[in-house]
């Protein structure tokens, strides 16, 4: 079945520190690939997306491609921030015959950013 | 906020009870999502409804159930419940089921406690 592994963390950095979350995939057809981010006490957030091989998906700062080729999706900053601290989720949404299916995650990477 | 709202926020239940958790999706969208996010299973999607008929299963035990009112609200009933279940469940909505077009907006979960 289709499936998205990524590092758990939690990833401890400090305030200006360059970021990397690897997110790789499996899974058959042409997912569409997702990051969310949830802060403590929240619920999920959409913080970017890319639909297709090579696009790249771009918010807040943060950013990902989409590479078919090695199926990974590694969120991407330059200078993170102590408000950036959270729980980051990698996720793929797969289509059957019938259409897409819900959204498959990650295990999360918590983020932590020290002033 | 996103617009998606779960009740209740918090339920303490004993084994072999049954509970219903309640979702208002975002005004304007018809698909509903549930996923249950547990310690030992991370995010797992469970259901999805689309203006009121079911569109896809997940990893729904037999147990559980849902459905899609007119109204479109959204009810989930979990029955016979084990420690195993308790677990944060949150519902999501989108204006139309996948195809990565349409961002899924989740509510805050609701927390369920099985003792």
């Amino acid at each position: 079945g289709d499936s998205v592994t990524q590092m758990e963390g939690p990833v401890t950095l400090s305030e200006e520190a360059f970021l990397t979350i690897n997110c790789t995939y499996t899974a058959t057809g042409y997912p569409s690939l997702f990051w969310y981010v949830q802060y403590p006490g929240e619920g999920l957030q959409l913080l970017l997306k890319a639909t297709k091989a090579d696009d790249k998906g771009s918010n807040k700062g943060f950013e990902a491609t989409y590479r078919k080729e090695t199926t990974s999706f590694h969120l991407e900053k330059g200078s993170v921030q102590v408000s950036d601290s959270a729980v980051y989720f990698c996720a793929l949404e797969a289509y059957s015959g019938g259409g897409a299916d819900g959204l498959t995650f990650g295990k999360g990477t918590h983020l932590i950013i020290q002033p | 906020d996103s617009g998606v709202t779960q009740t209740p926020k918090h339920l303490i239940t004993a084994t072999g009870q049954r509970v219903t958790l309640r979702c208002s999706p975002r005004s304007g969208d018809l698909s509903v999502y549930w996923y249950q996010q547990s310690l030992d299973q991370g995010l797992q999607f469970l259901i999805q409804y689309y203006n009121g008929e079911e569109r896809a299963k997940g990893n729904i035990l037999e147990r559980f159930s849902a459905q899609q009112f007119p109204d479109l609200h959204s009810e989930l009933n979990l029955s016979s419940l084990e420690l195993g279940d308790s677990a944060l469940y949150f519902c999501a909505s989108s204006v139309a089921p996948g195809a990565g077009a349409y961002e899924q907006y989740f509510g805050p979960g609701t927390r369920l406690t099985v003792t």
